[in-house]
């Protein structure tokens, strides 16, 4: 079936750092792929999305580039704040039959310090 | 996009109680669906709630525990019955739109005791 793995967390950074979530797949067909973020004590929130290979999603300063032959698709922002702190979830849309639903990875926790 | 408001946002609730939680969109959506969150973990998809028909569940999940109903393109409620402590997680409600992926709502963090 689909899967999603993401890098073991959790990540600590210091603020202006260079962040790099890792974020792999496996899945039939061509999935579509998606970044979501969860601030403590809310919903999740769509940070980026990517339909295709090679596709680049952006948002915020966060990108992530559909790499078909390594089937990965990793966050990355060249200088976080302290109000990135979150986790960060990679997901993937099988399309097809599963008619919208997700499949998500375990998520990582970013922390930024000052 | 698509606003979704979830309620109640949190709740305390004995064992044995039954929860229901609400979910509202702010504009017709193609799909919704309900997640659980354990603790510390990831999304897990509970069912895909049917406008007009029976929800399907994913394995694992059945009727009897969560009943689910959307009697409409925009309103869904997901019912925890007969709760337990197992049962103390994060629900979320999510809608999908053509081509604009998938939005969630505030979620309802639920603690039984």
């Amino acid at each position: 079936g689909d899967s999603v793995t993401q890098m073991e967390g959790p990540v600590t950074l210091s603020e202006e750092a260079f962040l790099t979530i890792n974020c792999t797949y496996t899945a039939t067909g061509y999935p579509s792929l998606f970044w979501y973020v969860q601030y403590p004590g809310e919903g999740l929130q769509l940070l980026l999305k990517a339909t295709k290979a090679d596709d680049k999603g952006s948002n915020k300063g966060f990108e992530a580039t559909y790499r078909k032959e390594t089937t990965s698709f990793h966050l990355e922002k060249g200088s976080v704040q302290v109000s990135d702190s979150a986790v960060y979830f990679c997901a993937l849309y099988a399309g097809g039959t599963s008619y919208g639903k997700l499949t998500f990875g375990q998520g990582t926790i970013l922390t930024v310090h000052p | 996009s698509a606003v979704i408001s979830q309620k109640p946002s949190r709740d305390i609730c004995q064992r044995g109680t039954s929860l229901t939680i609400q979910c509202q969109v702010d504009s017709q959506v193609t799909m919704m669906f309900w997640y659980r969150q354990q603790p510390g973990q990831s999304l897990t998809l509970i069912a895909t709630a049917n406008q007009g028909s029976e929800a399907t569940y994913e394995s694992g999940f059945v009727i009897d525990k969560f009943p689910i109903s959307r009697p409409n393109l925009t309103f869904s409620t997901l019912t925890v019955s007969n709760m337990s402590p197992e049962d103390s997680s994060i629900y979320l409600c999510s809608a999908t739109t053509t081509g604009s992926g998938a939005f969630f709502g505030q979620g309802t963090r639920l603690t039984v005791v």
